[in-house]
Formats: structure tokens, sequence, C-alpha cells
């Protein structure tokens, strides 16, 4: 099946630095990609959709300058937390559809965890 | 907009028996596409099951398989003769037929007792 990866599966980084989560397809191209929050044993919250080649589409409540969102190439997005606070720790994960089959399949990474100290 | 609501927090279950996950949801939309997701320890995201809502006939994979109810909105897991490689957290979620967005429920944790 397709492979999603995401980059660093870990960090833990001091308040008031920022940080960088990447997501790539490895094997097929997305021009899209979505990023989600989530926090202990709830759901996965949607922040954004990254689109290629444009802006992101940001969810209701979702801090644009805070979240950066950057679809750099068919196959690479990033997430960049600016400014991190304690707050911030959670769990990001990133999905992208496989346009091409039948209902276009969402592969989703295993996920970084952001710790703020 | 869409809702998709599973109001079972958590479930138990014991080894080799079946359990019922339940989710409803809410659409204005005639055609879209359900799915079970299952969440690991290791909160990589697992597709269980679809169901594309044009089939009348159930999802079936395995000792996977749903109850859909397109007129009462309502689409259930049922997971038969568990084992305990099935405890995770489970999610329901729709998609409308065109796009790609996700809707998820709260999800259910389910245990599976040896």
């Amino acid at each position: 099946g397709a492979v999603v990866s995401q980059h660093p599966s870990w960090v833990i980084c001091k308040s008031g630095t920022s940080v960088k989560i990447e997501c790539r397809s490895l094997d097929f191209q997305a021009t899209t990609m979505f990023w989600y929050r989530q926090f202990p044993k709830q759901s996965l919250m949607l922040m954004a959709t990254s689109n290629e080649g444009s802006k992101a589409t940001y969810e209701q409540g979702v801090e644009k300058d805070k979240f950066l969102i950057n679809h750099a190439s068919l196959t690479l997005s990033t997430l960049t937390v600016t400014s991190a606070h304690p707050e911030d720790s959670s769990f990001y994960i990133c999905s992208a559809p496989r346009s091409g089959s039948n209902y276009n399949e969402q592969f989703f990474g295993p996920g970084t965890r952001l710790t703020v100290l | 907009a869409q809702t998709v609501t599973q109001s079972q927090p958590e479930m138990s279950v014991q080894e080799a028996e079946t359990v019922t996950l339940s989710c409803t949801y809410d659409t204005s939309e005639s055609d879209y596409y359900l799915f079970w997701y299952k969440q690991p320890p290791s909160r990589q995201m697992i597709l269980v099951i679809r169901q594309e809502a044009y089939k009348q006939q159930n999802a079936t994979e395995n000792r996977f398989s749903v109850n859909f109810q397109k007129a009462a909105k309502s689409f259930s897991l049922k997971i038969s003769d568990s084992q305990l490689g099935d405890a995770a957290m489970y999610f329901c979620a729709y998609r409308p037929e065109y796009g790609n967005k996700l809707v998820f429920g709260a999800g259910t944790i389910l245990r599976v007792k040896s």
C-alpha cells in the first residue's frame, strides 16, 4: 500500500522556538494533504488543508500565523509551529489522498509528538 | 455541516467474542463514503473498512463487518472473534462523494480481555 512518512516522529523544544514537521508521500503524488492535531484519547481535529502550489486552507479557529503550512512539491508538505508554547504540545498527524483509486483512499503518516517545555 | 457521532467512549469485549461499535452521522448528501479507522497504541491510523453510500450491501473484511442503515444514518462496526490485537481506538469517519476531507467521530476505545 501507499506510504506517508512524517519527520521527526518526536520533538522536544523550548518555549518560543519554532518547529518544522515534514509530511512526505513516498510512492505517490499528492496535490492535497491534511494536517490534524490529536490530544490523548481524543479524536483527530483537522487543522488545515495543504494545497500544492497555493495557500493552505485553515479550519476555523486555527491561527494561520502560528501554524505555517507550505506544500513545496507534490510529495512534501511542511507544518511549522512558530513561537511554540506548552499548550501547542500535542500529536500532529498528516494524511494524503491518493488520486486514481476509486475513492481516493487516504493514507496517514505515523504522526509527530511535539513537546514544548 | 456533516457530523459524526460515536456514543460509546469505551467498550470491552472478551477474547473470541463479538462486539459492535456504534456510529451515527448527519448529512444532506445522498452519495458519500463511510469509514472505520483503527488507531492502535502506536497511533498509526489504519483503515479497517469502508462503505459507499450507494451500495446497499454491507461491507465485510474478514472478521470486520458493518451494518449500514442509510435511512437511519447509522453505520455500526461488528468485530467477530475478537483478538487481543483488536484493542485500539476506533474512529468512524464520513467523506462526501466529491472532496477528500474526512469528518471523524469522537472515537471508541476498545479493550479486549483475555
